[in-house]
């Protein structure tokens, strides 16, 4: 089944121990982004990836980093976690952005809890 | 930051009523504008991906226009059913654009 994996779905942790989510995509995807949904300000991009090795910065990439070094595995890392990185994270991949027909695949959501 | 602006924040409506909410987006500098299904407890998963003037695009009771030279774009849900109740969002690409910029979202709730 075609799917983008996000792990874990939910965690708590407290401020300052760094973390991983992991996100992978089985589709051969190029595209590959994470953002994070807060109430009442939308979905926000936080990193990009246009393909292996190739990141960017999003909207609000304060406190957090990427990798790429497989086409098939984006991970958010959390170095120190704060409290005000509470939020519902989704990773989501597409074959090249901006191909016509082609939207984002979401994952499955990770909800964090920064105590 | 591109502004996207999705209007109603929230609608309700009794089954088999249809109805239609509204997106807007930058109309100089497009190149796509996406839509999107979000049921609660689940992640938004995409219903149409529009990229010309004028674009119609229809999937079931559920479609999608476009306006380019004016910036927006109407969704319309005809006869809407309980299963309908979402929140829809739409996002913005604009040309070499490497990122989707994602409005608030319409949240629909159809009551049975």
């Amino acid at each position: 089944e075609a799917q983008v994996t996000q792990n874990p779905r939910y965690l708590i942790t407290v401020t300052g121990k760094k973390l991983t989510v992991t996100c992978s995509q089985n589709m051969n995807h190029e595209y590959m982004s994470w953002y994070r949904q807060d109430p009442g300000l939308g979905l926000r991009q936080i990193y990009y990836s246009m393909n292996v090795e190739v990141t960017d910065k999003g909207d609000v990439p304060e406190g957090y980093k990427v990798s790429r070094k497989e086409k098939r595995n984006f991970p958010l890392i959390l170095e120190s976690p704060s409290p005000n990185q509470t939020s519902l994270y989704f990773c989501a991949s597409s074959p090249r952005l901006g191909l016509d027909g082609y939207g984002y695949t979401f994952g499955s959501g990770t909800r964090l809890t920064v105590v | 930051i591109l502004n996207v602006e999705q209007s109603p924040q929230s609608l309700h409506v009794q089954e088999g009523d249809s109805t239609n909410f509204t997106c807007s987006f930058p109309s100089s500098n497009f190149y796509a504008l996406h839509w999107y299904r979000w049921e609660t407890a689940k992640s938004p998963e995409a219903l149409f991906v529009m990229t010309l003037n004028g674009d119609e695009k229809k999937k079931g009771r559920i479609s999608a226009t476009l306006n380019t030279k004016e910036g927006y774009s109407y969704l319309y849900i005809k006869g809407s059913q309980p299963e309908d109740s979402a929140t829809y969002l739409c996002a913005f690409l604009a040309p070499g654009g490497s990122r989707l910029t994602f409005g608030e979202g319409t949240q629909l709730t159809v009551n049975p």
